[in-house]
């Protein structure tokens, strides 16, 4: 069965770093492309950037291109989502999804809250 | 830059056909795929590929697609299909394009 399965939920305060996990599993990690998808409370869905484990080629929406980092560790199977400043406007639910053999699958998402 | 347009509300009575549509020009040329998402829950799939099912979703849903329009058909709504379904697309750089979301009301 494949999944993706994200780390918790964070709460931390502006200016702090945060790198949030996607781990998959079910399915060959390196061969198919993970993107971030955020949604802020009460909005629809941002497409954040996508990267291909198999060769680490990273594409960013320009909206988030230089306030976000994508990683992934195919050691570990596991995909990353960071930043290095984070802002209140950052508060949202983060999830992670990827297109394996046409069908799409989901994380069950990370909820960010950033308040001081 | 591509854009998908929803219409932000339908409602329907239980047992009646709701019909979402989703208009843009990459849908001329891209699969459509649609979700199903409960307040305070992740994504669900419903429909792919314009018109496949995941396993495990009911029958009541179903896909089509004509030039530039997307439709999510659920064929007798029931009380629990209330929830925002969003259509959404991928362009050719890999970037995701979303609709605006759909809050179907089944009342």
């Amino acid at each position: 069965e494949v999944q993706l399965v994200q780390s918790g939920a964070e709460v931390k305060k502006p200016g702090e770093s945060l790198k949030i996990s996607c781990k998959g599993s079910g399915y060959s990690f390196t061969s198919y492309s993970i993107g971030w998808v955020r949604q802020m409370p009460g909005k629809g869905l941002e497409w954040m950037g996508i990267i291909y484990p198999g060769d680490s080629d990273t594409r960013y929406s320009p909206s988030f291109q230089g306030q976000v980092t994508i990683s992934a560790d195919k050691s570990i199977s596991t995909a990353y989502l960071q930043w290095s400043s984070l802002k209140a406007s950052d508060t949202a639910m983060y999830y992670c999804a990827s297109t394996i053999a046409a069908a799409d699958y989901w994380g069950q998402g990370t909820l960010v809250t950033v308040s001081s | 830059s591509y854009e998908l347009t929803q219409p932000s509300s339908v409602s329907v009575s239980p047992g009646q056909t709701a019909r979402i549509t989703c208009s843009g020009d990459l849908l001329a040329k891209k699969y459509a795929r649609w979700f199903q998402q409960k307040p305070g829950q992740a994504p669900v799939v419903v429909i792919y590929k314009d018109s496949e099912r995941p396993s495990g979703i009911p029958e009541r849903f179903s896909g089509s697609s004509s030039g530039t329009t997307v439709t999510l058909t659920i064929s007798g709504a029931q009380v629990e299909d209330e929830a925002d379904y969003y259509c959404y697309s991928a362009a050719d750089n890999n970037l995701w394009v979303f609709g605006g979301g759909t809050k179907l009301t089944v009342l």
